[in-house]
């Protein structure tokens, strides 16, 4: 089973900037990685797929990279409602698994 | 529009049964990919089992495997997980999930299922 690692497992930070979140695979995913938002009290929300491409309606302001073993999601610019849990989620080998989440939260 | 609702969930005691039911609109379950997806209180989502499009190849994980089953009736649109065996372990969420190539792109709201005495 592959393991994947958020990192951090809180990130602080005010409105307007900029979030670096991380996502390490146990071994390669090759770039068979999604990236997940989830409020609270909601359902997870798909951002980004196969590392860099964003879901429909996901503003521009969410970017993916990486591939193999270490991915990073970047918020340009933090949006009072983009303060939430992310996860992340690879669809390279079975079972499917998901991080276990970075919360970011309000400084 | 793409809409996923779940029902189905509630209190069970441990060793006991529970189906859950998914129903879709805005595309149909035969020829897409569908998931079941749970996230116990605190943690992050856990892949439980899909099914496939054309086919309906299933996969499954471990941890359910023998337990849960995945089926789908083309007729009512609807996806279904069979629950047997229930632990208290499996006290979570349950989402039903369109699975496009093992990427989930849309959920439904999920249903709390609850394993107590």
């Amino acid at each position: 089973e592959i393991v994947l690692t958020q990192s951090p497992a809180t990130l602080s930070l005010s409105p307007g900037e900029r979030a670096t979140l991380s996502c390490r695979a146990s071994q390669s995913v090759s770039s068979y990685l999604a990236w997940y938002q989830q409020k609270p009290g909601q359902a997870p929300r798909l951002l980004i797929y196969d590392a860099s491409n964003r879901a429909t309606g996901i503003p521009v302001r969410f970017s993916g990279s990486g591939s193999g073993t270490d991915f990073t999601l970047t918020i340009s610019s933090l949006e009072p409602e983009d303060f939430a849990v992310y996860y992340c989620q690879q669809r390279n080998n079975w079972p499917l698994t998901f991080g276990g989440g970075t919360n970011v939260e309000i400084k | 529009e793409v809409q996923l609702v779940e029902s189905g969930g509630g209190l069970v005691q441990p060793g006991g049964s529970l189906r859950l039911s998914c129903v879709v609109s805005g595309f149909t379950v035969s020829s897409s990919e569908m998931s079941w997806v749970r996230q116990a209180p605190g943690k992050g989502p856990e892949w439980l089992s899909s099914i496939k499009g054309s086919g309906g190849a299933i996969y499954s994980a471990d941890s359910v495997k023998g337990r849960f089953t995945i089926s789908r009736d083309n007729a009512r649109n609807s996806l279904y997980l069979e629950m047997n065996s229930l632990r208290a372990e499996d006290t979570a969420i349950y989402y039903c999930a369109r699975d496009l190539g093992g990427t989930y792109h849309s959920w439904g709201q999920g249903t709390l299922v609850t394993v107590s005495s």
